[in-house]
């Protein structure tokens, strides 16, 4: 079974801040995505890695797929109170047959 | 009405009850979802249709029971469920049920097991 480990579980921090949340795994995936979840709401798409060393930029957002594509990160510039959220990974199998596994997220709170 | 939409978005429930939830998705997938989200849990996959064919089935108890008319709509019917059995329901969909393919959420619903 293909498990994907995120960490932080719980992060707290300033506006302003930076941070940096992980997603990593011992397993090799085709791609991975993340998405993000603000309460009361179902999680929506921010971005799909696909090539191994991958880097997309999304404004203040930036993400990284591992050279060996069994590992992920996100990276938050000047995090805004907007950015508060559940952070999820997502991993496609190499198999391409599976739905996605995801993990169990990054809970983000920004304080103003 | 675009994207995918959930009905209701909250629901109390005795263990004794019957209650179904309702998932419409405008986007023209081809597969659709029923996950469990729990405190501490990873999304649970419950439930995989493709063109309107089940295909996944997570060992879920039969107190559980999806239904799925046509391709846009999707139900959970539910009856003697028990405490534990509290989450937030998501449906989702995507163009294909091959893990590559972006899943588009509901806003999920919040089910209490009383």
């Amino acid at each position: 079974t293909q498990l994907l480990e995120q960490s932080p579980q719980f992060l707290s921090i300033q506006e302003g801040e930076n941070l940096t949340v992980y997603c990593n795994s011992s397993s090799v995936f085709s791609s991975l995505q993340w998405y993000r979840q603000e309460p009361g709401e179902g999680p929506v798409l921010l971005v799909t890695v696909v090539t191994g060393g991958e880097v997309k930029k999304l404004k203040r957002l930036t993400f990284q797929f591992g050279d060996a594509r069994k590992d992920s990160s996100l990276h938050i510039t000047a995090a805004q109170t907007g950015d508060t959220g559940l952070y999820l990974c997502a991993g496609s199998s190499t198999s391409g047959n599976t739905p996605l596994v995801f993990g169990k997220g990054t809970r983000l709170s920004v304080i103003a | 009405e675009t994207g995918v939409t959930q009905t209701p978005r909250h629901l109390v429930m005795g263990m004794t009850n019957k209650k179904s939830l309702k998932c419409e998705q405008h986007l023209g997938h081809n597969a659709m979802y029923w996950y469990k989200q729990s405190a501490k849990k990873p999304l649970e996959l419950m439930f995989v249709y493709s063109l309107e064919e089940r295909v996944e089935n997570n060992s879920v108890p039969s107190r559980f029971s999806p239904e799925c008319p046509n391709s846009s709509h999707l139900f959970l019917h539910l009856h003697t469920l028990q405490p534990e059995d509290s989450a937030l329901y998501l449906c989702a969909s995507s163009q294909d049920r091959q893990g590559g393919y972006e899943q588009y959420f509901g806003p999920g619903t919040r089910l209490t097991v009383t």
